[in-house]
């Protein structure tokens, strides 16, 4: 059964940095583009990064851009999002997803980001 | 990348139908026909219930339907069901990126 498992959430400072990853299981990560995705409380859901399966080409939400990095390790499984230069806006739940064009059929359960001093 | 426009909430009573809209631009729901749609229960994980405007992944019961004319899409889900109710979120590719709705909730009376 596939799976995703997001890893790496927590408090933060302003102006701090953190690094999300996100362990797949029951497939190959590489095979396919990744996303993610985030939820800030009380609020709906954002798309924030993609990852390209075939060339990784990387692409970003304008919120984010210049700030956060996604990434992945093939040899690992796993995808990354390195998130700097916090705010307390980017406060939210993150998920990572298997997926593109706004498809994503596969989910992480979420890591809780929190940006606060 | 402004979010699409959904209705805040919707209701119904079992087994009648509702629809949620879900109203972009020519720049996302109308110029691709790459509409998702979610279900998502508070704390869970969202749930793929429809892509590519109409099509529904396996195990996801035909009483949930996609359109879309124009720049609005629309969800329908007909006999409704108690655990139908969910915040339910549609999606769109809009080029280099994506973007998703602010989100219905769903109540089943």
């Amino acid at each position: 059964e596939a799976q995703l498992l997001e890893s790496g959430g927590g408090l933060v400072q302003p102006g701090g940095s953190l690094i999300l990853s996100c362990e797949a299981s029951g497939f190959t990560l590489s095979s396919y583009s990744m996303t993610w995705v985030r939820q800030a409380p009380g609020q709906g859901l954002e798309w924030v990064s993609s990852i390209s399966g075939s060339d990784s080409s990387t692409y970003y939400a304008d919120s984010v851009k210049g700030r956060f990095t996604i990434s992945r390790d093939n040899s690992r499984n796993t995808l990354f999002v390195q998130m700097n230069s916090l705010r307390a806006e980017d406060t939210a739940v993150y998920f990572c997803a298997k997926g593109s064009r706004g498809v994503y059929d596969i989910w992480g359960q979420g890591t809780m980001v929190t940006v606060s001093s | 990348q402004s979010a699409l426009t959904q209705p805040r909430s919707v209701s119904g009573s079992p087994g009648q139908s509702v629809t949620i809209s879900c109203t972009g631009t020519s720049s996302d729901v109308g110029g691709y026909n790459y509409v998702s749609w979610y279900q998502h229960h508070p704390g869970k994980a969202p749930k793929l219930m429809i892509f590519d405007v109409s099509k529904r992944p396996s195990g996801v019961p035909d009483r949930f339907s996609g359109s879309k004319s124009g720049n609005t899409a629309s969800l329908t889900i007909s006999g409704l069901q108690a655990d139908d109710e969910a915040d339910y979120y549609c999606c769109s590719h809009a080029g280099v990126s994506n973007v998703f709705g602010g989100g219905t909730k769903l109540t089943v009376l």
